[in-house]
């Protein structure tokens, strides 16, 4: 069956540190993979996307990385602030042309000041 | 603010009653999705719309129906509703119907069904 799993549920850091966060898939094959940002109550916010052909992508203090070998993106946020706590999803499409996403079951970051 | 408008913001009916979501997409987004968020089953999509037709469908139930009007507005009808459609609804709206891009979010529709 097809399964989006991000390593865990809850992830808790020191502030300053690089947050890392994991997205696996099996019996996917996308042709890009996204990461968006959800505060309590609210709809998700787009953060990056990274294509299958892509290894590595940055913006700002983000960091994602996509291996389609392993079937797995890690996703990097350095020198972490408080506000940088949120529940972080990865969202791939299905490799069928549409763009509609599934979504991995989220990992909700806090960090301690 | 990601421009994508959602009303109503909170919506509590009865089971079996019929309810309507409706979605304004960003200026200038041809592609509407509508996505359900539940607590066991988390951020699922239902279906798309590019410029007024159906462009894919995910695992919405018979039950619900959605549609995208001439003004690109779209909305997503639920109909015999069951407890278990409590959850939140998003319809997100991005530029194009294919080939990746960002998907901007509205800030969902809260339904509760008692």
């Amino acid at each position: 069956s097809q399964k989006i799993e991000q390593n865990s549920e809850a992830l808790n850091i020191q502030e300053g540190k690089t947050a890392t966060l994991t997205c696996n898939y099996t019996n996917y094959s996308p042709t890009y993979l996204q990461w968006y940002r959800q505060d309590p109550g609210r709809g998700p916010v787009f953060l990056l996307l990274i294509r299958e052909n892509e290894k590595e992508k940055r913006k700002e203090r983000l960091k994602v990385t996509f291996d389609t070998t392993l079937k797995q993106s890690l996703f990097h946020i350095t020198a972490s602030q408080p506000a940088d706590s949120a529940t972080y999803l990865c969202a791939l499409d299905g490799g069928t042309g549409a763009n509609n996403l599934f979504f991995g079951t989220g990992t909700r970051l806090t960090v301690i000041p | 603010d990601s421009g994508v408008t959602q009303t109503p913001k909170h919506l509590i009916t009865a089971t079996g009653q019929r309810v309507t979501l409706r979605c304004s997409p960003r200026s200038g987004d041809l592609s509407v999705y509508w996505y359900q968020q539940s607590l066991d089953q988390g951020l699922q999509f239902l279906i798309q719309y590019y410029n007024g037709e159906e462009r894919a469908k995910g695992n919405i139930l018979e039950r619900f129906s959605a549609q995208q009007f001439p003004d690109l507005h779209s909305e997503l009808n639920l109909s015999s509703l069951e407890l278990g459609d409590s959850a939140l609804y998003f319809c997100a709206s991005s530029l194009g119907a294919s080939g990746g891009g960002e998907q901007f979010f509205g800030p969902g529709t809260r339904l509760t069904v008692l």
